[in-house]
């Protein structure tokens, strides 16, 4: 069965710290890797989408890496604001449909 | 506004009732989803369609239905509510061409049932 798996599951950091969000992965044949950002009460953002040939991809103040050999993702984030306070999702794609995490809830602190 | 849509955003429902969530999407996308989200369990695949009159099950598709007949549309249906189908439900879509396509998520539907 495949899993992924997301560490830590929860993290409070202090604004504008620069902080290292992990995900694992039991597939080495993945097909894409996304990263979600989901706030309380609310839907799915996509953030970043990493193909299962490319190593990384960066959106502004975020950078997300993938390691198909370890089975490893990470989704950095610089220089943290409290508006980045969110549960944060990876997920690959097996298949034709999209395998989760638990997610990593993020708090920051003004 | 190009997207997935969901309706209804809201619903509570006695124990046995059926009902059907709508699911919408006008990007000509051929995959189409539904997943679950509950605390501690995080998303989980229901069903899913790779096209038109084509689905097949997810993880936890027992007491769910779904049919797909137009490319837009995806709806599930489920056949006589249950407590422990409370959760969160999420429809989403992607191409099907090239891993250079991640999926996009519907706002969701709250579903309560009593």
């Amino acid at each position: 069965k495949q899993e992924v798996t997301q560490i830590p599951a929860a993290l409070s950091v202090p604004e504008g710290e620069n902080l290292v969000l992990n995900c694992s992965f039991t597939d080495s044949a993945i097909y894409n890797l996304q990263w979600f950002r989901q706030d309380p009460g609310k839907g799915l953002t996509s953030l970043l989408l990493i193909q299962s040939s490319q190593r990384e991809q960066t959106s502004g103040r975020l950078n997300a890496s993938l390691d198909k050999s370890s089975g490893r993702s990470t989704l950095y984030i610089a220089a943290s604001q409290p508006g980045d306070s969110a549960t944060y999702l990876c997920a690959h794609r097996g298949g034709t449909a999209l395998i989760f995490g638990k997610g990593t809830t993020l708090s920051v602190s003004s | 506004n190009a997207g997935v849509t969901q309706t209804p955003k809201f619903q509570v429902l006695k124990t046995g009732q059926s009902m059907t969530l709508q699911c919408a999407q006008d990007m000509n996308h051929e995959y189409m989803s539904w997943y679950r989200q509950d605390p501690g369990m995080g998303l989980r695949l229901i069903h899913y369609s790779v096209g038109a009159g084509i689905t097949d099950q997810g993880e936890v598709p027992n007491g769910y239905n779904v049919s797909r007949s137009t490319t837009e549309d995806f709806p599930l249906r489920l056949l006589s509510a249950a407590p422990s189908q409370t959760s969160v439900y999420f429809c989403a879509s992607s191409y099907s061409g090239g891993a250079g396509y991640g999926y996009t998520f519907g706002s969701g539907t709250r579903l309560t049932v009593v």
